[in-house]
């Protein structure tokens, strides 16, 4: 089935030590997004790839950055993780084209990130 | 800034009930999406409407879409304990660039659904 693969569901690291979590889609989507969810709270947008172009919203932190080497992959690095940064992260593609535009998005299941 | 809020913020209710569930906005939007979020797992889609309807069915969701007073429920009819989820309204908004597909999301509403 075609879906959206977030790995590992659960990542630990230290205090300051980089990490990356990765984002793999069989749905060939052009876009491709990265949320934060903190607990209770509603998903927040860090960045978006349209094909290769990177979107970055203008609150994220410079701490956090994103690969998209290709269609079926994109990465999220997190330089020097701080206690805030601890959160669930997101991916999700959509198909956005000049004839079908504001498209559902389709979430992976998430990576919960622990800092230790 | 928010675009979005819901209300309620957290309903319990019994099986076979109705579950109402309300977002408000602010800015003028391209579509309203509907998504349930069960716990510890990623967001699902439910239901989409654009700025020129009014109302949607899916199944057991009902849908509508007031732009003049910038709201929009989700009606859950007969519900079940499997409803058990967070509902997020999320919209896109008219913007140029690259902005088409860009989500903002309510604060939710988490229902419970007794058996």
């Amino acid at each position: 089935d075609a879906m959206v693969i977030q790995n590992p569901r659960y990542q630990v690291t230290q205090f300051g030590k980089p990490v990356t979590l990765s984002c793999s889609q069989t749905l060939n989507h052009n876009v491709m997004y990265w949320y934060q969810q903190k607990s209770s709270q509603a998903p927040k947008l860090l960045f978006h790839y349209y094909d290769k172009d990177f979107n970055n919203e203008a609150d994220t932190p410079d701490n956090f950055q994103s690969r998209r080497p290709n269609t079926s992959f994109c990465f999220l690095d997190i330089r020097s993780p701080g206690l805030g940064d601890a959160a669930m992260y997101l991916c999700a593609t959509s198909r956005d084209t000049q004839g079908h535009r504001n498209q559902p998005q389709h979430f992976g299941d998430g990576t919960r990130l622990s800092i230790l | 800034s928010q675009q979005g809020e819901e209300d309620p913020q957290a309903l319990s209710i019994q099986e076979g009930e109705n579950a109402t569930m309300n977002c408000s906005y602010k800015t003028s939007i391209n579509n309203l999406q509907w998504y349930r979020q069960n716990s510890g797992r990623g967001l699902v889609h439910l239901i989409l409407i654009r700025s020129n309807e009014r109302e949607k069915h899916s199944g057991r969701l009902r849908v509508t879409l007031d732009t003049s007073k910038k709201s929009s429920s989700l009606l859950i009819t007969a519900s079940r304990a499997a409803d058990t989820a967070s509902y997020f309204c999320a919209t896109t908004i008219n913007a140029g660039g690259t902005s088409y597909g860009k989500l903002t999301f309510g604060q939710g509403t988490i229902l419970t659904v007794h058996p």
